[in-house]
């Protein structure tokens, strides 16, 4: 069966310092792979989706990135931090053949 | 553009009773695709049920039941018999079939069952 984490579960980081969630998903090939945050206030929105191997598309301009290096691997990262970048990551997937995306346990990310 | 609307922000309900979550959509596609998700404290988004656009037939799985209409745009979630664990977040979301997969969220219920 197919399963998928994201780590770590919890980050406290100061402002300014580098950011880097890291995503598996096991048990399939050539997933489509997507970055989701929820901030305060419980809306979520979608930041990236990846349909291949350097395959990423951004939805909102931010000061985040991603990266799938790869074909089961999804990076979100940031340079620098902001307080803006405060929230709850979710990393989530779906196979070409069906519509249902699965989504990880989630990371809870404090910017301080 | 698509779009989701939950009116509803919190329901609290007493063990035992119905509840219905309310659920209204909005999309240009003719296939889409719309789906119930839960998300307990731990904050994991569980997955409870999509369905297709074609397929107008409501849905029971235990205590969870899913009416779909498509006259109305709306995809109403009911739990029957409410239990403490019920307790969550719930949230309805439409993925168009062109779109990528891509899921847009509406705001999400906060459901309380008290004792």
């Amino acid at each position: 069966s197919q399963t998928i984490h994201q780590w770590p579960a919890t980050l406290v980081q100061p402002v300014g310092s580098p950011l880097s969630l890291e995503c598996t998903v096991e048990g399939t090939s050539n997933p489509n792979l997507y970055w989701y945050r929820q901030a305060a206030g419980r809306g979520l929105q979608l930041l990236f989706y990846s349909i291949g191997i350097d395959q990423i598309s951004s939805e909102v301009p931010q000061n985040l990135s991603a990266s799938r290096p790869q074909d089961r691997q999804f990076i979100l990262s940031s340079k620098k931090l902001l307080l803006s970048d405060s929230g709850f990551y979710l990393c989530a997937w779906n196979d070409r053949l069906g519509n249902t995306i699965y989504f990880g346990e989630g990371s809870w990310l404090t910017v301080v | 553009a698509q779009k989701v609307t939950q009116a509803q922000t919190e329901i609290s309900v007493v063990e035992k009773e119905d509840v219905t979550l309310d659920c209204v959509y909005e999309t240009r596609d003719t296939t889409y695709y719309l789906f119930w998700y839960k998300q307990p404290p731990s904050g994991e988004l569980v997955f409870l049920i999509r369905r297709n656009s074609f397929d107008e037939q409501n849905e029971i799985s235990g205590r969870y039941s899913w009416n779909f209409q498509k006259s109305t745009s709306s995809f109403n979630f009911t739990i029957t018999a409410s239990q403490v664990v019920d307790s969550a977040v719930y949230f309805c979301a439409l993925s168009e079939a062109g779109g990528g997969n891509k899921l847009t969220f509406g705001t999400g219920t906060q459901l309380k069952v008290e004792l």
